[in-house]
């Protein structure tokens, strides 16, 4: 399994422009999540997905947008860039087993810089 | 969501133990203790997770307090790999609000010293 693979790794954006942030996974799990952290913070949740076609907003998620068509995917949409979402951004899946969501896999994160 | 208190900072010397402490003093009873770390560059990943009884894996054991009211995570022997972010953080088992979502707060960043 590759688990939570995050394209790209690295990306700069002038203010206005958009982009899609694309997070997969491959261990059938129903739960996505998005992530940002910015320079020595802790993360904060801006999106997150309990199944395909249901998604609902976390702590932070004014100027992004998700959508969940298939399992595997969950891509990030930002709509014209600022430059405070500079950050790094993560994408996480979490299986449910026996009623329980316990652990979550974390991807390698996606570096955004608005310039 | 029930908040969680760690030290900004620890140290430890190498194949020392180190003991990790989180306070959560509004900890509801259906609420899970997870733990996670982040090394250098690199997203978080899974330590270890408890809701009554101490744990224990082949990373870390955590030992919670009777009353639940804090938590500390044990690294047997720190190596210069555990150097990290610690975070400590409750998650809701049940119901609803049972979604997996993780609000993380600053953590502990632990020193390891050859």
């Amino acid at each position: 399994n590759a688990g939570v693979t995050q394209t790209p790794k690295f990306r700069i954006l002038k203010i206005g422009q958009s982009m899609t942030l694309q997070c997969t996974q491959d261990m059938n799990h129903n739960y996505m999540y998005w992530y940002r952290q910015d320079p020595g913070m802790g993360l904060k949740l801006i999106y997150y997905s309990v199944g395909a076609g249901i998604t609902d907003k976390g702590e932070v998620p004014n100027g992004y947008n998700v959508s969940r068509s298939t399992t595997e995917d969950f891509p990030l949409r930002l709509e014209l860039a600022a430059p405070s979402q500079t950050s790094v951004y993560f994408c996480a899946s979490s299986p449910r087993t026996g009623g329980l969501i316990t652990e979550a896999f974390f991807g390698q994160g996606t570096r955004l810089t608005v310039v | 969501d029930a908040k969680t208190t760690q030290p900004n900072s620890m140290e430890s010397n190498e194949e020392e133990p180190v003991h990790l402490p989180c306070n959560h003093s509004t900890i509801s009873g259906t609420d899970y203790i997870h733990w996670y770390r982040q090394l250098p560059s690199q997203g978080p990943e899974y330590v270890i997770h408890g809701l009554t009884s101490n744990v224990n894996n082949r990373m870390a054991s955590l030992a919670i307090a009777e009353d639940r009211k804090s938590s500390t995570l044990i690294l047997h022997r720190a190596t210069l790999r555990d150097a990290a972010v610690y975070y400590c953080i409750l998650s809701p088992t049940f119901g609803s609000s049972n979604t997996g979502k993780l609000i993380f707060g600053q953590g502990t960043t632990l020193q390891v010293k050859p």
